[in-house]
C-alpha cells in the first residue's frame, strides 16, 4: 500500500540552529515527489518537486534531497518567518493525478 | 487576481443548510481539484476536474456535489451536512500529469453545527 511518513510530527529550532525534516515513503514506482509549507489559515504552498534518486533542489535557507526511499528537507540557519508545517506527498507512477500526503511537520523558530 | 481564490474563508452552517463554495484560478491550468484537510489527517482528495469532466470522485458523501462550469471555476454545493464534515476545505489547480506541483487557495474554513 502506497504511504508517506513524515517526521518529526513537530520541531522546535532556535534560530540559526540548522536541522532537517524527512518524509520515507512506499510506492511502487515514483513519478514524483513533492514538498510544500502550509502557514496557518493558508492552503499549501509548493516548495519542490523531486523526480529520481539522487536529485536536490534548494530554495533560500531549505534544500531538499532525494533517494529511492526517502527525501529530507534540510533547513539551513533558519529565521523565525521559517515556521510552518512541511508537507510531503509522492505520486505514484502508476496514477497521474493522485498524490499521497504525509501529514506534516510543525517547525517552530525561536527568535 | 492571480493564483488560486476561494469564497468564503469562514462558513458556519445547520446541518440543513444548503451553501454553496467558490473555486476560480487565473493560471491557465486544466485541472482543478477539491481536497478536505482535517485536523491530524493526511489531505484528503475529494474530486478532481481534468478539462471540466469530473475524473475521480473519492467515494464522497452524495451531500457533497461539485460542479465545474468552465476551466477556471469550481463549485462545492453542500446540503445536509453532519458535524464530522467540519474542515479545512481547499481547492487546487495543476497542469494535466500533475508533476509540476498543485497551486492550492487558502481554503475555507467550515463548521456544522
Amino acid at each position: 500500500e502506497d504511504q508517506v511518513t513524515q517526521s518529526p510530527e513537530a520541531l522546535r529550532l532556535q534560530e540559526g540552529e540548522s536541522s532537517s525534516l524527512n518524509c520515507s515513503y512506499t510506492v511502487s514506482g515514483l513519478r514524483g515527489l513533492f514538498w510544500y509549507r502550509q502557514d496557518p489559515g493558508k492552503g499549501p504552498e509548493f516548495l519542490f518537486t523531486l523526480y529520481s534518486a539522487g536529485e536536490e533542489k534548494e530554495k533560500e535557507r531549505l534544500k531538499a534531497t532525494l533517494t529511492k526511499k526517502e527525501s529530507f528537507l534540510h533547513i539551513t540557519a533558519p529565521k523565525p518567518e521559517d515556521s510552518a508545517t512541511y508537507l510531503c506527498a509522492v505520486q505514484d507512477a502508476g496514477n497521474n493525478r493522485k498524490l499521497i500526503w504525509g501529514l506534516g511537520t510543525s517547525l517552530a523558530v525561536n527568535p | 487576481e492571480t493564483g488560486v481564490t476561494q469564497t468564503p474563508r469562514h462558513l458556519v452552517m445547520g446541518m440543513t443548510n444548503k451553501k454553496s463554495l467558490k473555486c476560480e484560478q487565473h493560471l491557465g491550468h486544466n485541472a482543478m481539484y477539491w481536497y478536505k484537510q482535517s485536523a491530524k489527517k493526511p489531505l484528503e482528495l475529494m474530486f478532481v476536474y481534468s478539462l471540466e469532466e469530473r475524473v475521480e470522485n473519492n467515494s464522497v458523501p452524495s451531500r457533497f456535489s461539485p460542479e465545474c462550469p468552465n476551466s477556471s471555476h469550481l463549485f462545492l454545493h453542500l446540503h445536509t451536512l453532519q458535524p464530522e464534515d467540519s474542515a479545512l476545505y481547499l481547492c487546487a489547480s495543476s497542469q494535466t500529469g500533475g508533476g509540476y506541483g498543485y497551486t492550492f487557495g487558502s481554503g475555507t474554513r467550515l463548521t456544522v453545527v
